[in-house]
């Protein structure tokens, strides 16, 4: 079945630097990839997505790259800041009448002030 | 307009008890999920229901029952708890947007129950 890897597991990063992370995913019919950002002691929360059929997108400081030819996807967050400090999740489908989400095993950012 | 909640938001139950977690939805989506939270295995799909009155196992199904008899909730039940199925549980729903019937990916999470077994 459809698989998503993500790296790193642990990213610490200075204030105002960036900080990228990484994930693969197995199923090329995979064709939507959210982000997610979960705060401590909350749910996770959607905070961008692509499409396959889009290869870049962009909100402010955080934006995602897709290679569908290495099947693999980015976040990608610049100046970061300390509220940037959570889990993220990154997460695969494709077209289906179930909406279902294979998610990345998450990567602890820490922006040190 | 309160989105995904969630009851109980912290639980102790010790081996064979058993329980139901409650979520519910006020957002009109047609799809809700059950996750559970494990440290360094991100977030493993339990069961799901595509409408009012289906359900489907997902990745982690084995020891959980799910019914969703009305759409905007959907509850797990445990009927006999072990230690292995402590962790953080997350409901989420995704629903049908715009008249075109296209369903949309996006799923909203509630905030979480925190389930011990002892």
């Amino acid at each position: 079945g459809e698989n998503v890897e993500q790296h790193p597991s642990t990213l610490s990063v200075q204030e105002g630097d960036s900080a990228v992370i990484k994930c693969t995913y197995s199923d090329s019919a995979s064709n939507y990839f959210p982000w997610y950002k979960q705060e401590l002691g909350k749910g996770p929360q959607l905070i961008i997505d692509i499409r396959s059929n889009v290869g870049e997108k962009k909100d402010q400081r955080i934006a995602v790259t897709l290679n569908k030819t290495a099947k693999h996807f980015s976040l990608h967050i610049t100046e970061t800041q300390p509220e940037d400090s959570a889990v993220y999740f990154c997460a695969a489908s494709k077209k289906s009448n179930t909406g279902k989400l294979i998610f990345g095993q998450g990567t602890t950012l820490q922006v040190k002030p | 307009n309160a989105g995904v909640t969630q009851t109980p938001k912290f639980r102790v139950l010790k081996t064979g008890q058993s329980m139901t977690l409650l979520c519910a939805q006020d957002m009109n989506h047609e799809y809700m999920y059950w996750y559970r939270q494990d440290p360094g295995m991100g977030l493993r799909l339990i069961h799901y229901s595509v409408g009012e009155g289906t359900t489907a196992k997902g990745e982690v199904p084995d020891g959980y029952n799910v019914s969703r008899l009305k759409k905007q909730n959907f509850l797990l039940g445990l009927e006999s708890a072990a230690p292995s199925q402590t962790s953080v549980y997350f409901c989420a729903s995704s629903g049908r947007q715009g008249s075109s019937g296209r369903f949309y990916n996006e799923q909203f999470f509630g905030p979480g129950t925190r389930l011990t077994v002892l």
